[in-house]
Order: C-alpha cells, then structure tokens, then sequence
C-alpha cells in the first residue's frame, strides 16, 4: 500500500525558511513515470499546487511562488524535501505531498491524478 | 497561468438527486482535467482524471464529461457519503491551478 507522510514544524516565525519533508513507501523515485508533488490549503481556502519533483529529477514549480520554492529527492531515503523561504503569515496552511505517475498510453505520456495523499501537515506563521 | 472557474460554490441536495458541478477553464486544456473529493479535515481523493476517467475504487455514480474548455462532475444519486468539498484541477500546463471548490451541503 503506497503512503506518503508529511512531517515538519508546526510554527515558524516571519522571514524564517520552512523545510518540509515528504517520506513515501511502495514506491521509488527512481522508477520511471513517479513523480511527488506538494500542494497546501490555507484553513477554510482552496487547495494550491506548488512544486512537483520526477524520477528524473525534473523540477516544476507555481509561478507566484517559484522564487521562494526548493523541491528536491532522496531517492535512497524515499524522501521528497520542499524548502519556501521568507515565510509569511499568509503561508499559513495544511501542506500535502501527494504521488503522481506518468502513464504512456499508445505512446503518448500524461500525468494521471495526485492519486495518493499524505495525511498533511499544519503549518502556522506567527511571531 | 489558467485559471478554473468552478460553479457553483455552495450546493443544497438531497439524498438521491442528481448533482452537477462546473469547472470552466480560461484557455484550452484538452483533457488534462481531474476532481477530487474532500471532506473536513481530510486529504483530498482523487475521482475522475483526464476529465471522464473514474479513478479504480471509486463508485460509477460519479462521472466527468468535458464540451471545450467546460467541464462538468455529475454524481448521478447522492448519497450521504458524498456530502464533501469538490475541486476541480487543470494539469495541462505548470503551474498546475484549481478550482476554488463547490461544497454540496445537505438539504
């Protein structure tokens, strides 16, 4: 059964740099087509993409955000870090890592759905 | 980047009706479409991906359908499970957007 679990701090203050950790079982990052992403939903708010990571170290990220974000992989570890500096009150949320493969049908590769879930982690910003 | 419209925001139903859920997205991206289901204080579930594929486990009461850039979540009988937050998801594209959710709410 594939799980994804968040860990990281609970409060962080102004300008500090949060690192969040993504540790994942029954599957590698270094197989073809997996993928992790992170997301976060500010509490009563919409859920927000932020980064993704592929098994070939590929790296994407939210435009508003990209200057702030760091994904990156340990595959030996079966981990998934995501860095976002000068934090921010507004940053204040659940923070999600989820899977997502690459499938290739007929030849042509897509992404499927963030298909699992992390439980999510509750970040909060405040001096 | 493409934004998603979602409609409505708050939806009153019953147990048995039939619910429609619309997600508009503001440029073309073909399919690459998903919605999810969540409820309080949970992690979001994947239901439909590729606007009209049901993710394996999930009921065929659900069903996603696209006409161009509208795409529409039907639950065809509601059931009391279903009482949640939906969000539609676009993925053509990075940076990878949603919808800002309909809540169906009991009736």
């Amino acid at each position: 059964q594939v799980t994804l679990r968040e860990s990281g701090p609970a409060l962080v203050k102004p300008t500090q740099t949060l690192t969040l950790t993504c540790a994942f079982s029954e599957f590698s990052l270094s197989t073809t087509g997996m993928c992790v992403s992170w997301l976060r939903q500010p509490p009563g708010k919409a859920l927000e993409w932020l980064a993704l990571i592929d098994w070939d170290d590929d790296k994407f990220y939210s435009t508003s955000l990209k200057t702030r974000l760091t994904i990156s992989k340990d595959t030996s570890k079966n981990q998934v870090v995501l860095t976002m500096t000068n934090m921010d009150p507004v940053d204040t949320a659940t923070y999600y890592c989820a899977r997502i493969r690459v499938l290739t049908v007929a030849g042509i590769q897509y992404y499927h759905g963030l298909d699992v879930w992390g439980q999510g982690t509750t970040v909060t910003v405040s001096s | 980047d493409i934004q998603m419209t979602q409609s409505p925001s708050t939806l009153s139903a019953s147990v048995g009706d039939r619910v429609t859920i619309t997600c508009r997205a503001s440029q073309s991206i073909s399919s690459w479409l998903a919605w999810y289901q969540q409820k309080p204080g949970k992690a979001p579930k994947l239901l439909i991906y590729k606007a009209s594929n049901l993710e394996t486990g999930v009921p065929s009461r659900f069903s996603g359908s696209r006409s161009g850039t509208d795409f529409t979540l039907t639950i065809s009988s509601l059931q009391p499970d279903d009482f949640a937050t939906y969000y539609c998801q676009q993925y053509k594209s990075f940076s990878w957007t949603f919808g800002q959710g309909t809540k169906v709410e009991i009736k």
